[in-house]
């Protein structure tokens, strides 16, 4: 089975500074899609940034970026220059190449930027 | 963008009524998404639907809960007799293709069980 891990439940950052989020999972499969979903306060969860497990670059949108180690099924979000309408829920999900359905959520994190 | 909706924002019921979750998938898509967030615990797959017909479900998903597409547009969840623990936030979503990486989520019903 899969799981997704995420250590940090809360984490802070002061307005413009970076942070990393960071996010662990565990599977045994080789092809696979990693996500960062953002949930603001008014709930609509929102895709952040996706990777693909066959590539890799790491990606990149904007202000956010990913440092994605196969290796160690590690996938951490980095914003750059956080802004106030950052802060949210973030959640770290896995689906499998093969399985086109589920999409397995972390717990989340929730992030706050300070101004 | 193009948004999944999702009616009521809010719903609050009774232990032992039944409840329908509604939601208006992205009108091109085709595949179909449920999923349950309990307040304070992460987002858990409930069920996926594709061509009239359940393709994947999880352990959650039992007897009481049932999703339909009764009218081309709109995608309901029912659950048929509510219990306390069924109290979460329930989120639809929808897919173009299958296999497509991006599911796209609608805000979301609160549903209260009292």
């Amino acid at each position: 089975a899969q799981t997704v891990t995420q250590s940090q439940p809360e984490m802070s950052v002061q307005e413009a500074e970076t942070v990393t989020l960071s996010c662990t999972y565990d599977t045994s499969e080789s092809n696979y899609y990693l996500f960062w979903y953002k949930q603001p306060p008014s709930r609509q969860m929102i895709l952040v940034i996706r990777q693909e497990a066959y590539k890799q670059q790491n990606a990149t949108e904007n202000r956010f970026s990913v440092n994605f180690q196969k290796a160690a099924k590690s996938f951490s979000l980095k914003i750059s220059d956080s802004q106030l309408g950052d802060t949210a829920m973030y959640f770290c999900a896995f689906r499998l190449k093969t399985s086109y359905d589920k999409v397995i959520f972390g717990p989340g994190t929730s992030l706050s930027v300070i101004p | 963008e193009p948004e999944v909706t999702q009616t009521p924002s809010h719903q609050v019921t009774q232990m032992g009524q039944e409840v329908i979750l509604r939601c208006v998938p992205i009108s091109n898509h085709l595949y179909f998404y449920w999923y349950r967030q309990i307040l304070g615990q992460k987002v858990e797959f409930l069920v996926s639907f594709y061509n009239n017909e359940i393709s994947e479900k999880s352990e959650i998903f039992d007897d009481q809960f049932s999703v339909e597409r009764p009218d081309g547009s709109n995608f309901t969840l029912k659950i048929r007799s509510t219990k306390l623990e069924d109290s979460a936030m329930y989120f639809c979503a929808s897919s173009e293709v299958s296999g497509s990486n991006r599911q796209y989520f609608g805000p979301g019903t609160r549903l209260t069980v009292t």
